[in-house]
């Protein structure tokens, strides 16, 4: 069975600067996605970046991208310009692409708080 | 494009009692994925519907029960509720195919049983 760890339960991060909150995933397979999902005190689960592991090249969108390490089975995700409303809750999480209907597996998550 | 509505968005409920929440996924979805959050457990995957069919199922009793419709708007239903279902229960919806993976949650349903 897959496994996903985020090794820092919680982090804090300046305005304006930049944090690297980190994720390792265990896995046989060879093909899978790897999301990471924010969960700010609304409780709505948002897609933040999503990587195809066959894919080479990091993930990025606008302040947020990944650093994808296939044979470290890790998947770190930096957020630049850090902002006020990115404070929230962090999960890493993986899906299997062997077929269409494998579950999500999440990490425990990382609380980040962004100080003004 | 409207997002995941899930109803109500909060419940309280009594020890015994049984408890129906709803998802409308994503028009366009036809998978629908439930997962119950708790602060001890994390996010635990509960079972996945497709094409009205129970297509994936984890790791919880039985009087945990779900069902989709023709719609693809889905209902999971907890019965003899105990005091440690307390949690908020997620819903996600997705094109549920290979190249549609990614999966997109509604705010989700706070029961609390007392």
């Amino acid at each position: 069975a897959q496994t996903v760890t985020q090794s820092q339960p919680e982090m804090s991060v300046q305005e304006a600067e930049t944090v690297t909150l980190s994720c390792t995933y265990d896995t046989s397979e060879s093909d899978y996605y790897l999301f990471w999902y924010k969960q700010p005190p609304s409780r709505q689960m948002i897609l933040v970046i999503r990587q195809e592991a066959y894919k080479q090249q990091n993930a990025t969108e606008n302040r947020f991208s990944v650093n994808f390490q296939k044979a470290a089975k890790s998947f770190s995700l930096k957020i630049s310009d850090s902002q006020l409303g990115d404070a929230a809750m962090y999960f890493c999480a993986y899906r299997s692409s062997v077929t269409g209907n494998t579950p999500l597996v999440f990490g425990k998550g990382t609380r980040l708080s962004v100080i003004a | 494009k409207a997002g995941v509505t899930q109803t109500p968005r909060y419940l309280i409920k009594t020890r015994g009692q049984q408890v129906t929440l709803s998802c409308s996924p994503i028009s366009g979805h036809r998978s629908v994925s439930w997962y119950q959050q708790t602060p001890g457990q994390g996010l635990q995957f509960l079972f996945e519907y497709f094409s009205e069919t129970q297509r994936n199922k984890g790791n919880f009793p039985g009087r945990f029960s779900g069902r989709q419709f023709s719609n693809s708007r889905s209902e999971m239903n907890v019965s003899t509720l105990e005091l440690g279902d307390s949690a908020l229960y997620l819903c996600a919806s997705s094109l549920g195919t290979l190249t549609g993976l990614e999966a997109f949650f509604g705010q989700g349903t706070r029961l609390t049983v007392v």
